[in-house]
């Protein structure tokens, strides 16, 4: 399996409410990754994990909340969005090697929209 | 911090012909990599080819070559025989060193291949 599987595919939400995004690999990669990428406009990082502990937060606000509850599994939780919030969010994964790097696996992303 | 510039917001060819899109990027790092990524409209974005910046050699796959000038900081990627496939938005990344590292994009390059 060389693949990282995003879902939903699509998802709208109003303002007030509570969704998640979920992402999954099942390549044995021990760091997982969130960006948000905005239309015509190239990925901006917002959350790393390191062998499941969050390593890096690009100061995202607290409406996003990332878990990572084991090396598998990645989720966002996402609360009282505002519609600039509206994006397509990619999940990726990463070996951590200590004397190379590969590079990022990315999923196909989550298009959310925000009314 | 790096940065990564991509001068070319569009470019346009005929199938077949070669492509070079341009890619400069700024670090005071002796130890990254450099990646382009392809995004085709299905959204998913996928690595084309990557670059050791302490390997002398430039990186090639099938169609796909960089023109990796260090002292230049500059990372072209040459596409030979283009295909209708190839239409996508092309990112140039930079990363440093090993271990689970935030990956800087430039801001793209459409690129369309016209039958």
């Amino acid at each position: 399996d060389t693949e990282v599987t995003q879902t939903p595919k699509h998802l709208v939400m109003g303002m007030t409410n509570k969704k998640s995004l979920k992402c999954e690999q099942h390549m044995g990669h021990r760091a997982m990754y969130w960006y948000k990428q905005k239309a015509k406009k190239p990925p901006e990082l917002m959350f790393v994990y390191s062998y499941e502990k969050l390593s890096i937060n690009e100061s995202v606000p607290s409406r996003f909340s990332p878990e990572c509850p084991n090396s598998s599994l990645l989720n966002l939780h996402l609360h009282a969005l505002q519609p600039e919030d509206s994006a397509l969010y990619l999940c990726a994964s990463s070996q951590l090697l200590t004397t190379v790097n590969y590079g990022y696996t990315f999923g196909s992303g989550t298009r959310l929209t925000v009314v | 911090a790096q940065t990564v510039t991509q001068s070319q917001p569009e470019m346009s060819v005929q199938e077949a012909e070669t492509v070079t899109l341009s890619c400069t990027y700024d670090t005071s790092e002796s130890n990254y990599y450099l990646f382009w990524y392809k995004q085709p409209p299905s959204r998913q974005m996928i690595l084309v080819i990557r670059q050791e910046a302490y390997k002398q050699q430039n990186a090639t796959e099938n169609r796909f070559s960089v023109n990796f000038q260090k002292a230049a900081k500059s990372f072209s990627l040459k596409i030979s025989d283009s295909q209708l496939g190839d239409t996508a938005m092309y990112f140039c990344a930079f990363m440093k060193g090993q271990g689970a590292q935030k990956l800087v994009f430039g801001q793209g390059t459409r690129l369309t291949i016209n039958p």
